[in-house]
């Protein structure tokens, strides 16, 4: 089951410009994590950020958790061609002796030059 | 890559032969975890450890065994592949259990003809 739904699916910008991507989710959760995945490699973690908080920074990364909406923002400032792969939220849920981490299917960012 | 490795890191089999990958750390974290990852079903979780002999399913599991005997070592073994389950698979590891930030290996993309 998915509990992060991704939206854009796709997003293209111009280098520079600032990039928003929007995360949604079904169930209570313990925190909610972005990562990126550049094309053919593991994915990198970004950023968590816990229920009980609002807002993180991180460079240039903020992400905003809106728990009532059960809904997150990842926004880039300032773009670079670096910027350009795929983002996924991912949900912690409790699970037997651990916690798993419920992933979206993403949004692909392209920034063009 | 914060020390994981995997191997390998392309695999070609035939339907009905068994398949190991492996997934090795040398960060020492507690928990591991094998993901495989598809087109439109984004990363889903197959199984995952929280300690040395301590396995569990995840939530596509059918078809998959994993053993770990080593902190370091997390085999994944396909006990007969079928060519449902050709897909990259990651490797992940955490540290901790509360806010289970994942590190993810490069993958291994396997094909089974």
């Amino acid at each position: 089951s998915q509990q992060g739904e991704e939206d854009p699916q796709a997003l293209s910008i111009q280098e520079g410009e600032n990039a928003t991507m929007n995360c949604s989710y079904k169930t209570s959760i313990n925190n909610l994590q972005w990562y990126r995945q550049n094309s053919g490699r593991g994915l990198v973690h970004l950023i968590l950020i816990r229920s009980n908080e609002r807002e993180k920074h991180s460079g240039r990364l903020r992400v905003t958790l809106d728990t009532s909406k059960k809904s997150s923002s990842l926004l880039i400032t300032a773009s670079r061609a670096a910027d350009t792969a795929s983002y996924f939220c991912a949900t912690g849920e409790p699970i037997q002796g651990a916690q798993k981490l419920v992933f979206g299917q993403g949004t692909r960012l392209t920034i063009n030059p | 890559d914060a020390g994981i490795t995997q191997s390998p890191r392309h695999k070609v089999t035939e339907t009905g032969t068994p398949v190991t990958l492996r997934c090795h750390q040398t960060e020492n974290h507690r928990y591991m975890y094998w993901y495989r990852q598809d087109p439109g079903h984004g990363l889903r979780l197959i199984h995952y450890s929280y300690g040395v002999k301590d396995t569990d399913k995840g939530e596509v599991s059918d078809g998959y065994s994993v053993s770990r005997s080593k902190t370091e070592d997390f085999l994944l073994t396909l006990e007969s592949a079928t060519s449902s389950q050709t897909s990259v698979y990651f490797c992940a590891i955490s540290e901790s259990f509360r806010d289970n930030e994942q590190f993810f290996g490069p993958g291994t993309r396997l094909t089974v003809l």
